[in-house]
């Protein structure tokens, strides 16, 4: 079935840098969207992306759908502590079902 | 207030002994879906529901049940629970199979 890796697995940041992380996927997504999971608690969706090429921004996050449909890139500027957390990239599968696909997440932790 | 919910959030129980876990959502969303979070494993869809009377498998469906009667609500099922089973679940929710709003979690132990 299909899959999305994502890298890097986990990052340690200084506060104030930008980070970046990307999803990618062996066939092509439609769909792509952007979610972070704090500790304990469900993940909340922070962006969704319909068109390839597409930029869409939200606050301090940027996010882009690949112009090859197969990746996506999450971009954070100015890091800080409350950005810890675990950030998944997921789509609704392209094989005629409605089956929901999620990365492997990329785990930031921010150092003060 | 827009918000999906587990019950319950936090359950022990032992193998074979039948339960149920429940979600309820009160934003009129078509589509609903369960998933369960391993280290290392990330998150795996169970089963999900397209709307009332509509369910279908996910990725990993084997050893649970679902049942969608009302929009609102979609209770997952463990006939007979083993320690395999042990995780968290999370139940979501969404207008589309696009964006997703997720419950708080039901952390389950299965001994």
């Amino acid at each position: 079935g299909q899959q999305l890796n994502q890298s890097p697995q986990s990052m340690f940041i200084q506060e104030g840098e930008d980070v970046s992380m990307n999803c990618t996927s062996s066939s092509i997504f439609n769909t792509w969207l952007w979610y972070k999971q704090d500790p304990g608690e469900g993940p909340v969706l922070l962006i969704a992306l319909y068109k390839a090429g597409e930029l869409t921004s939200n606050g301090r996050l940027t996010a882009q759908f690949g112009i090859t449909r197969k990746d996506s890139f999450l971009n954070i500027s100015a890091s800080i502590p409350s950005d810890v957390g675990i950030y998944f990239c997921a789509g609704p599968n392209t094989s005629g079902t409605y089956k929901y696909i999620f990365g492997t997440g990329t785990r930031l932790k921010v150092l003060a | 207030e827009a918000q999906v919910t587990q019950n319950p959030r936090y359950l022990i129980t032992v193998t074979g002994k039948k339960l149920t876990v429940t979600c309820s959502q009160n934003m009129n969303h078509e589509y609903m879906s369960w998933y369960r979070q391993d280290p290392g494993l990330g998150l795996r869809q169970i089963y999900y529901s397209m709307n009332v009377e509509v369910t279908d498998k996910g990725d990993v469906p084997e050893g649970y049940k679902v049942s969608r009667k009302e929009k609102r609500n979609f209770p997952l099922i463990l006939e007979s629970p083993s320690p395999n089973q042990t995780s968290l679940y999370f139940c979501a929710t969404g207008q589309s199979s696009y964006e997703q709003y997720f419950g708080p979690g039901t952390r389950l132990t299965v001994t």
